[in-house]
């Protein structure tokens, strides 16, 4: 499809294990966003890249979440020793870059830290 | 900062009745407004933008004017269908403000709208 990809669209760890998140944009798009929605915090803005750069990373909750983007295209949000506070579902979204353009989300990974 | 404040919800309301679902908003910047849906079960979707003071965003019957002098994009429809029960987010994009780059989206807390045949 033509759509935001994410992958897993489900995913249970253990408390203390690395996760891997990964989205795939649309096509073209330059811009691409991490979210996290979460019922006591409604919808986070976590990050965004425009092409590979990361020129803000100031919402990334702590130092154990890091993202990176390459060829412009596939983005990957990593967090590290995860903790139960980190259960939530992350989006992903992309746009044009330019301004005004609607950004256009995934489904989504629940992720569930046990 | 750039915050967005909309009414929580549940709203409840009976088939062909009248929505408006409130949304105000601060901001630094020249913002653009948008509202985007989320149906059971699936992800986010924008349902309308505005750009700039004045502007009405419409989309399957939902309009939502974009009013500076009272910092408001509250969504309206005539008549609701049991089919729009859903969560409704406004949300907030400061671009100018960002320096001109792409900037996150500032989400209000979303509305859960619940439609009764």
């Amino acid at each position: 499809g033509a759509g935001v990809s994410q992958s897993p669209s489900n995913k249970v760890t253990e408390k203390g294990k690395d996760v891997e998140l990964r989205c795939d944009p649309i096509s073209g798009h330059t811009a691409l966003y991490w979210y996290r929605q979460s019922l006591g915090q409604g919808l986070e803005f976590l990050i965004y890249f425009q092409g590979n750069s990361a020129p803000d990373k100031s919402g990334l909750p702590s130092d154990r979440f890091s993202a990176e983007r390459t060829g412009g295209s596939v983005s990957t949000l990593t967090i590290q020793r995860t903790q139960q506070e980190d259960s939530a579902v992350y989006l992903c979204a992309s746009s044009s870059g330019q301004a005004n353009q609607p950004q256009h989300f995934g489904d989504g990974t629940r992720l569930s830290i046990l | 900062g750039n915050s967005v404040t909309q009414m929580e919800g549940p709203v409840t309301l009976s088939e062909e009745a009248f929505l408006t679902i409130n949304c105000t908003y601060t901001a630094t910047g020249y913002p653009s407004l948008f509202w985007y849906v989320q149906y059971p079960g699936e992800g986010l979707q924008l349902l309308l933008k505005a750009t700039k003071a004045d502007d009405k965003g419409s989309n399957k019957g939902f309009e939502a004017t974009y009013r500076k002098e009272t910092t408001s994009f509250h969504l309206e429809k005539g008549s609701v269908q049991v089919s729009d029960s859903a969560v409704y987010f406004c949300a907030l994009s400061d671009y100018m403000y960002s320096g001109g780059g792409a900037d996150g989206l500032t989400f209000g807390k979303g509305t859960h709208l619940i439609i009764q045949p």
